[in-house]
């Protein structure tokens, strides 16, 4: 079955707000790893988390290996966060990452 | 299907020296894209081609790293004047290119150590 499970598959967000997006893993995660497709198709990498949370401007990324969870956070959207935002985890013992199967975020006006 | 190959599996070089990493995408796979891994930074996007031609390359540190597709069955990642901080694995992944959610199968890598 699926091991990594991301959700929502699509997020509409008025600019300036904010939600989270959530990735639950089937079974114990090394690290995850959080990206975003850019318009040119390209997955360009914003997190990289063995543990804990990390922040950068209006993201913040968390994960929890014991609770198999990861989860991104956007706050005060702007439109050009819009976009496709993969998360994905490297199962113990492997570098081969999985990935979830990914969020269409919209940021509206 | 043997999936995404490879070659060399490891490489050694000294500072200052030229590596190339060669990358074999799945049959039928148009798109290829390099990766670069540490343990600091995870997986790092470097360039990406779609049907031989590049598309992205905003991850490519601006000196020393090319990378090219002259066919559809190869591609190869050459670092010129090695240094240590290019210690890295580095990822080879091909996918069908058909813009969707698609998966990325990768290669094993290449674990280069710049002494």
């Amino acid at each position: 079955g699926d091991q990594v499970e991301q959700s929502p598959s699509a997020l509409s967000l008025h600019e300036g707000t904010g939600s989270a997006l959530r990735c639950n893993f089937t079974t114990t995660m090394r690290a995850v790893q959080w990206f975003r497709k850019n318009s040119r198709g390209s997955l360009i990498n914003l997190f990289y988390l063995a543990s804990g949370t990390k922040e950068n401007g209006r993201l913040k990324s968390a994960f929890d290996s014991k609770e198999r969870y990861s989860t991104l956070h956007i706050r005060d959207a702007q439109l050009e966060d819009s976009g496709t935002y993969f998360c994905a985890a490297a199962s113990s013992g492997s570098w081969q990452l999985i990935f979830g199967s990914g969020t269409q975020l919209t940021v509206m006006p | 299907n043997a999936g995404v190959i490879q070659t060399p599996r490891h490489k050694v070089t000294g500072k200052g020296q030229e590596a190339t990493l060669w990358c074999e995408p799945i049959s039928g796979h148009s798109a290829v894209f390099w990766y670069r891994q540490t343990i600091v930074q995870g997986l790092e996007f470097l360039t990406y081609f779609r049907n031989q031609a590049p598309i992205d390359d905003s991850g490519m540190p601006k000196e020393r790293f090319s990378a090219q597709m002259p066919n559809q069955s190869h591609s190869t990642l050459k670092i010129q004047s090695t240094q240590p901080q290019d210690s890295a694995v580095y990822l080879c992944a091909s996918s069908l290119g058909t813009n969707s959610a698609e998966t990325l199968y990768f290669g094993s890598g290449t674990r280069l150590t710049v002494l």
